[in-house]
């Protein structure tokens, strides 16, 4: 079965501080890894997959298959990226590939 | 372009009365459809999935049921809500080789 950890329920940092959001996962074969971020009072959307590569408002994740890892990075954190944040994780085949999502991680950045 | 739409924003139920909770799409045909729910301090579960009309897949046991009557409209349903039912509940949908979800606003359920 699938699985994936967010240790942190809360992380609060000053703004321009590195922010790193962390996630572990478990499953056996080739997933697909994704970060999804709900703002105060607007719906949960994509923040970035790893197969994109891609950065997004700052924030890289390096999928680390070694480590079973795909923590969320951002250089220097702003007030804006306060938000609640979920990593997923899809199977790379099967029907329907429905997410399976992290408990979240709550991200303050104070001024 | 396309839309998702869930029904009502939030709901107060006593315990034993029935559910309905909706959700449309529109702009798209054949998506997939999904209804998680958030407990309170948990993550996001996903409770029932549909790859087409009248095909439902359920993840875990449970008091709830869902339905998928049209090709862009998927309801979650129960016959007696119980107080462990309240939560979060967010329908999502995904276009068939898309790897992106989009979801709905939510419903947040309280029952009482």
């Amino acid at each position: 079965a699938q699985r994936v950890t967010q240790p942190e329920k809360l992380l609060s940092v000053f703004k321009g501080a590195p922010v790193e959001l962390k996630c572990n996962y478990s499953y056996s074969g080739s997933p697909e890894l994704f970060w999804y971020v709900q703002y105060s009072r607007q719906r949960l959307q994509l923040l970035l997959r790893h197969i994109s590569r891609e950065s997004i408002k700052g924030f890289t994740a390096d999928l680390n298959k070694g480590e079973t890892s795909f923590h969320l990075k951002k250089p220097f954190a702003q007030e804006e990226d306060s938000a609640m944040y979920y990593c997923a994780l899809r199977r790379a085949s099967g029907s329907a590939r429905q997410l399976t999502f992290g408990s979240g991680t709550q991200l303050t950045v104070l001024p | 372009s396309q839309t998702i739409h869930q029904w009502p924003a939030t709901l107060v139920q006593p315990v034993g009365s029935p559910l309905s909770l909706e959700c449309t799409v529109e702009g798209t045909s054949n998506p997939n459809l999904y209804w998680y729910r958030q407990a309170a301090g948990r993550g996001l579960q996903l409770l029932f999935y549909s790859v087409g009309i009248g095909q439902i897949s359920s993840e875990v046991p449970q008091n709830l049921s869902a339905s998928r009557p049209q090709d862009r409209q998927f309801i979650l349903s129960s016959k007696k809500l119980l107080l462990s039912d309240s939560g979060f509940y967010l329908c999502a949908w995904r276009g068939t080789g898309s790897t992106e979800a989009f979801f709905g606003q939510g419903t947040r359920l309280t029952v009482v």
